[in-house]
């Protein structure tokens, strides 16, 4: 199923560039994560949020903003990209007693 | 801070093994505990559910157990086929619930030679 969709997929930007990193998903689930894969670390919480208009630090939040307008969507905003933010990174739902779903990640090299 | 760990972090077995992947993790007081899949470069497939309450779950081949008092999960797969071949995480959610979100482990990256 559809469930969580990121876009792009992948993006190169440039050391210093803003960049945003979008997240929607087809239900209504109050609860939205953000995370980082990076070899050697895992998977890693940047930020979450609890509903709409409410959100969260998580594990390694600094260089980030994310806002959440509507309960779809949770946007990710690198405010001026670093090399050390190149990663992938995955937008996730809580689904209450089923566990999490992810989507399938923003592929992101900042140059 | 909680830590959950996957032994072995690499797995290399010949097509039809039985095998059993370990997850364990530093604090007892999990909420729930889940399986994932991730094939390269794709995103994270949701394998696994158990909830602290339960002991294991079973889903085709797969079973996944869990002893919350000595703080250990394992995957087991029965028949292994090369499809299986991936990394598998696990991950725990921690009573403080949805605001924690979920500790993963880093893996287990598992090979199933044809």
């Amino acid at each position: 199923d559809a469930g969580i969709t990121q876009s792009p997929r992948y993006k190169i930007t440039e050391t210093g560039r803003q960049v945003t990193l979008m997240c929607h998903q087809t239900w209504s689930h109050s609860y939205m994560f953000w995370y980082r894969q990076d070899l050697g670390h895992g998977l890693r919480l940047i930020y979450y949020s609890a509903a709409a208009d409410i959100t969260d630090k998580g594990e390694v939040p600094d260089g980030y903003v994310v806002s959440r307008s509507k309960t779809e969507n949770f946007p990710l905003t690198l405010e001026s990209a670093t090399r050390s933010q190149t990663s992938v990174y995955f937008c996730a739902s809580d689904r209450g007693g089923y566990g999490y779903t992810f989507g399938s990640g923003t592929r992101l090299t900042v140059v | 801070k909680q830590e959950v760990t996957q032994i072995p972090a690499a797995l290399s077995v010949p097509e039809g093994e039985n095998l059993v992947l370990n997850c364990s993790f530093t604090d007892s007081a999990i909420y729930n505990l889940q399986w994932f899949r991730q094939d390269p470069g794709k995103g994270l497939t949701s394998l696994l559910l158990i909830q602290s309450s339960q002991r294991e779950q079973t889903s085709g081949r797969l079973n996944a157990s869990l002893d919350k008092s000595s703080g250990r999960s394992t995957l087991y797969i029965a028949a292994s086929q090369p499809g299986d071949s991936a990394t598998y995480l696990c991950a725990v959610m921690y009573s403080g619930g949805g605001a924690d979100g979920l500790t993963f482990g880093k893996g287990t990256h598992l090979i199933i030679q044809p």
